[in-house]
């Protein structure tokens, strides 16, 4: 059974600060990575894909990846409240295997 | 251009009735799969289209459910004799499917409530 697993917070932090998520998963042959934000009552938003071990950036938005420890996380910096929703991160099975797992999401709650 | 587009957006029904939900990929996308959100939970995979390939309809809960595509347009998806434990947002996502990568787009989901 392949899972992947996220704090489900919430994490809470100050306008201006960096958020930090996480999230681990189980099946060593995934090899596609990908950030959602769901906004309450909304469908979830692609705002990060990443594909290689290291950083990845966009904006304020920083993905990073790290395969030997299954692991990978999204820094948001200089948050701001409209970046208050929840998380989600999705893994494919690698190779041919298309379908994405996710997580059951962060949810993050930026203070003004 | 265009996202992935649904309908209805809201969808209330009777137990034991029929509901059929309808997505619209985004063109050129060759890869659409249904979701399905019950309240607070994640995402729950249904199936999965690519091309003219037979469909993986691995993750469907029940024989009640069912999905079509034609080609590379729309999807709809159909549930039968419809019980409360279906009630949830059905979300449907399109993919390029390039070797450049396999991102989802996620449509605005359909709300289907079963009383």
């Amino acid at each position: 059974q392949k899972e992947v697993e996220q704090n489900s917070g919430p994490l809470s932090v100050p306008e201006g600060a960096i958020a930090s998520l996480n999230c681990t998963y189980s099946d060593r042959g995934s090899q596609s990575f990908f950030w959602y934000r769901q906004y309450s009552g909304k469908s979830p938003e692609l705002i990060m894909s990443i594909y290689s071990n290291g950083d990845k950036e966009d904006g304020r938005f920083t993905a990073q990846l790290n395969k030997a420890s299954q692991y990978v996380s999204l820094l948001i910096r200089d948050s701001q409240p409209s970046d208050s929703a929840t998380y989600l991160c999705a893994v494919n099975g690698g190779g041919s295997n298309y379908k994405l797992t996710f997580g059951k999401g962060t949810l993050l709650t930026v203070n003004p | 251009g265009a996202g992935v587009s649904q309908s209805p957006s809201n969808k209330v029904t009777e137990k034991g009735k029929d509901v059929e939900l309808r997505c619209d990929p985004i063109s050129g996308h060759t890869a659409l799969y249904w979701y399905r959100q019950r309240l607070g939970q994640g995402l729950e995979f249904l199936i999965y289209f690519q091309g003219n390939s037979a469909p993986d309809k691995s993750g469907l809960p029940s024989d009640r459910f069912s999905a079509e595509r034609t080609g590379e347009s729309v999807s709809t998806l159909t549930i039968q004799r419809t019980q409360q434990e279906d009630s949830a947002v059905y979300l449907c996502a399109s993919s390029p499917r390039t070797a450049g990568g396999d991102e989802q787009y996620f449509g605005p989901g359909t709300r289907l409530t079963v009383t």
